[in-house]
């Protein structure tokens, strides 16, 4: 069955400090990939996506992923993790020519200590 | 850019009582959701539409209707809410293939 894991639950990283989150899915081919950030209380908001070509793509708020089709990740990563980014972090996948519904993991929540 | 609009943030109903979120897009997209989203449980589909007056049912239907009369409108309707639907609802619409969702801000319904 297609999926999408993020196996992190939460991470809990310190200001300033360097961060990676982790999304594997399972797909045949390879799918439509975004990254969603959901601050507390609010909707979700794109951070970026990955259709084809170049496999590191860069995002708003200074977030970038990297696409590995040998592992089926699609990791987000910050250099320098600022207090505002404390939020929940969605990976998503859609395959080109299915349904219009993508498959989201189940989220993972980051906290920033100052 | 899109925007997506859910009419109330915060809503408390009491049980029984019949409620409805409303969500309006402004780009003249065809499709739009409706997921509820509950700790630990990620995001669940619960109904969708392809345009005015299709829907289609998501992955937990039961409990819940929707209403698509213009385009740029989709209702999510509870007949009898339960407290089992406190939950935080979000509206998305779809541009393109592909391009990804634009979310709404979000309703968090309390029912009591």
């Amino acid at each position: 069955a297609q999926s999408v894991t993020q196996p992190d639950i939460h991470i809990t990283v310190s200001e300033g400090a360097s961060l990676e989150l982790r999304c594997n899915y399972s797909y045949g081919a390879t799918p439509y990939l975004f990254w969603y950030v959901q601050s507390p209380g609010q909707g979700l908001q794109l951070l970026l996506k990955y259709f084809s070509g170049d496999t590191l793509v860069q995002g708003i708020k200074g977030f970038e992923a990297e696409f590995k089709r040998s592992q089926s990740s699609f990791n987000l990563r910050k250099p320098s993790v600022h207090w505002s980014d404390a939020a929940e972090y969605f990976c998503a996948v859609w395959l080109s020519g299915g349904s219009y519904i993508p498959t989201f993991g189940r989220g993972t929540s980051l906290i920033v200590h100052p | 850019d899109v925007k997506v609009t859910q009419s109330s943030r915060y809503l408390v109903k009491r049980t029984g009582e019949k409620v409805f979120l409303e969500c309006v897009q402004d780009m003249d997209h065809e499709n739009m959701f409706w997921y509820r989203q509950d700790p630990g449980l990620g995001l669940r589909l619960i109904y969708f539409s392809y345009d005015v007056k299709m829907k289609e049912k998501g992955d937990i239907p039961e409990g819940y209707s929707v209403s698509r009369e213009k385009k740029e409108r989709f209702s999510l309707i509870l007949e009898s809410a339960s407290t089992n639907q406190t939950s935080m609802y979000l509206c998305a619409s779809w541009a393109e293939r592909g391009y990804g969702y634009t979310f709404g801000s979000g309703t968090r319904l309390t029912v009591v």
